[in-house]
């Protein structure tokens, strides 16, 4: 089964730093691209970032730049993101992505598959 | 970073009727224009991409349309299925960014 499968519900004090995992099975994990977006209780979505899992080049939203570092372990088919120096308002839902890419041009592709979500709770 | 503007942010139908949802872009970001549906507590679910495609296994339903800054989504003949939050996302340009939803609710 094509899945993307996150790590359990987090709660971190403000300053800590927070790890949220994405196992992928059921497709060859290196070829495609792995984004990471957070959606606040009630809110929109926010993207923070991609993750080219065969070779590990990333590239991560201004708003994020230095706090977040995305990596994989291409041994267990997994990507994950680090988030440092919490504050109360990165309380969101944090998901996984896949990219689908359907054309030449940079802007051909969406998100086909998504993980189940991982709740982190900043609260001191 | 290419503001997404969704109206109406929420709206009541009943079952059968003919739901039309628009989304702005701050700049022309044809064709590169994708629409989401989530249900509450779910990850969200693709359902058209590049303006007016229907990705694998989504109802005929739903149609997507529109070019420059101006799109819809259209929901014909609604299901108690369909109801939910929508999402435009726009993929011409780095951020990708989200329209802020707009939800679906039963009258």
């Amino acid at each position: 089964q094509v899945q993307l499968v996150q790590s359990g519900a987090e709660v971190k004090k403000p300053g800590a730093s927070v790890k949220v995992s994405c196992k992928a099975s059921g497709y060859t994990f290196p070829s495609y691209d792995i984004n990471w977006v957070r959606q606040a209780a009630g809110q929109g979505f926010e993207w923070m970032g991609w993750l080219n899992p065969n070779s590990g080049q990333t590239g991560y939203a201004q708003n994020f730049q230095g706090r977040v570092t995305m990596t994989r372990d291409t041994s267990i088919n997994t990507a994950s993101m680090e988030l440092s120096s919490l504050r109360s308002e990165d309380t969101a839902m944090y998901y996984c992505a896949r990219v689908w890419s359907f054309g030449p041009g940079l802007g051909d592709w969406f998100f086909d598959l998504w993980g189940s979500g991982t709740l982190v709770t900043v609260s001191s | 970073d290419i503001q997404m503007t969704q109206s109406p942010s929420s709206l009541s139908a009943s079952v059968g009727d003919r739901v039309t949802i628009t989304c702005r872009a701050s700049q022309s970001i044809s064709p590169h224009l994708s629409w989401y549906q989530q249900k509450r507590g779910k990850a969200p679910k693709v359902l058209i991409y590049d303006v007016s495609s229907l990705h694998s296994g989504v109802s005929p339903r739903f149609s997507g349309s529109g070019s420059g800054t101006h799109f819809t989504l259209t929901i014909s003949n609604l299901q108690r299925e369909d109801f939910g939050s929508y999402y435009c996302q726009q993929t011409y340009s780095t951020p990708p960014t989200f329209g802020q939803g707009t939800k679906v609710e039963v009258k």
